[in-house]
């Protein structure tokens, strides 16, 4: 079975100001990685993705993620925040083969003071 | 393409009521994925199925939950009795499993709000 940890539940910045939210998980195979982002009363829409290749990963809206095997860590990075970056960012994992359902962490809230 | 969508958007109904929610995957997508959400936590997994046939239920699917996906387009998914702890954001997502049998993204809808007094 796999889990995630996303270690910070909340994290305020201000706007202008690089970001990192962790991730940590947990799992006995190998995983596919995902981040993913929630606005208020809204689904979930894809930031970017880890399936294998290069560690480091580049998604939508300016954001980052590197792989690390040895510290089982998937930590999202941005440079420069902006006031839309505020909302709840989710870290999850599947297995990349039979049902490859998402397991998520508890999600950090994220929030860009001017 | 116009992506995952779901209905309603908004439920409330009192307790024992019975409820169905839909969802419309992206039109060539074969799997179809249920999650719940609740306040402050991450979704987590309910069922799937691949086309027409659920493959998997989550424990926390209880009897009271029956979810189906007839010809393998729309799904619903129908609480029976709801209690107040059924009241959270029920999500779809949708995904395309090729030859290979491995899927790289799942597209969430927007998701369906309960809410049960």
């Amino acid at each position: 079975a796999q889990s995630v940890t996303q270690l910070d539940s909340q994290v305020p910045v201000f706007e202008e100001a690089p970001v990192e939210l962790r991730c940590n998980y947990s799992s006995s195979v190998s995983v596919y990685l995902f981040w993913y982002v929630q606005y208020p009363n809204q689904g979930l829409q894809l930031l970017l993705k880890y399936l294998s290749g290069s560690t480091l990963v580049k998604g939508i809206n300016g954001f980052e993620a590197e792989f690390n095997k040895s510290q089982t860590s998937f930590h999202l990075r941005k440079p420069s925040v902006h006031i839309s970056d505020t909302a709840e960012y989710f870290c999850a994992v599947s297995e990349p083969w039979g049902a490859q359902k998402l397991v998520f962490g508890q999600g950090t809230r994220l929030t860009i003071n001017p | 393409d116009t992506g995952v969508s779901q209905d309603p958007r908004h439920k409330i109904t009192k307790r024992g009521q019975n409820v169905t929610f839909r969802c419309d995957p992206i039109s060539e997508h074969n799997r179809l994925y249920w999650y719940r959400q609740t306040l402050g936590q991450g979704p987590e997994f309910l069922t799937y199925f691949q086309n027409e046939a659920q493959l998997e239920k989550s424990r926390l699917l209880s009897d009271r939950f029956s979810a189906e996906r007839p010809k393998g387009s729309f799904s619903t998914l129908e609480i029976q009795r709801t209690e107040q702890g059924d009241s959270a954001m029920y999500l779809c997502a949708s995904s395309l499993i090729g030859t290979s049998g491995r899927q790289e993204t799942q597209y969430f809808g927007p998701g369906t709000r309960l809410l049960v007094l």
